[in-house]
């Protein structure tokens, strides 16, 4: 079984505070991705990633950054958190470039409040 | 408009009734097409791909519209497990992004 992990299931944070949010995946996928998800809006994509230190900007990627420093690890940064940032965070991963299958393997989420 | 659209529900169904529900997309070089579901307070999990021709698993099919641009999900003789949101997802080929509905919320009554 694939296994998604997030460091933290909810987090409380100020506005201006830099924030971390990590992602483990054990099943050596090449591909990792962060999305939020906000009522009424689904899914939208904020980085992705397909290799190790490489990363792709999503639909929505101001005020975030993204490290890739091995394979297994995923990690969103908000550099001064606001309050536009309170959401649900999700990381994917999915197996690889060259595989047709596009499934994506989801964590279990962060919920992310910024007061 | 939304690349994805899809009606968020509530679908408020009773138990052992068929449900379906459509999904619309405005790309017409979308390629591949997928329905998710996600429980509540859970993360999204795959539940079938859409192929052209249309698939079957067990209680759940999914149909294709290319020409009218839209890709349906239905679900015969519901249990209560079946409540959650269904997420309608899209990708266009040639890189694996995938695009998402916002959801339909599906609710079944004993």
């Amino acid at each position: 079984d694939v296994k998604v992990t997030q460091s933290s299931r909810y987090l409380v944070k100020r506005t201006g505070e830099k924030v971390f949010l990590e992602c483990v995946q054990d099943m050596d996928h090449e591909n990792m991705f962060w999305y939020r998800q906000d009522p009424g809006l689904g899914l939208r994509l904020i980085y992705f990633s397909y290799d190790v230190k490489m990363k792709e900007k999503g639909d929505i990627p101001e005020g975030y950054s993204v490290s890739r420093e091995k394979k297994e690890r995923f990690s969103l940064i908000l550099e001064s958190a606001s309050t536009n940032q309170t959401s649900m965070y999700l990381c994917a991963s999915s197996l690889s470039r060259a595989q047709s299958t596009y499934e994506q393997y989801f964590g279990p989420g962060t919920r992310l409040t910024v007061t | 408009r939304k690349e994805v659209e899809q009606d968020p529900g509530p679908f408020n169904v009773p138990e052992g009734a068929t449900v379906a529900f459509n999904c619309t997309y405005s790309n017409s070089a979308s390629q591949s097409f997928f329905w998710y579901r996600q429980d509540c307070r859970k993360e999204p999990k795959l539940l079938m791909s859409v192929y052209s021709s249309g698939n079957e698993d067990g209680r759940f099919t999914a149909q294709l519209n290319r020409a009218s641009q839209y890709i349906s999900l239905l679900i015969r003789d519901s249990k209560l497990s079946d409540s959650a949101t269904y997420l309608c997802v899209v990708n266009m080929d040639s890189n694996y992004q995938l695009i998402w509905g916002a959801g339909t919320k599906l609710i079944i009554k004993p």
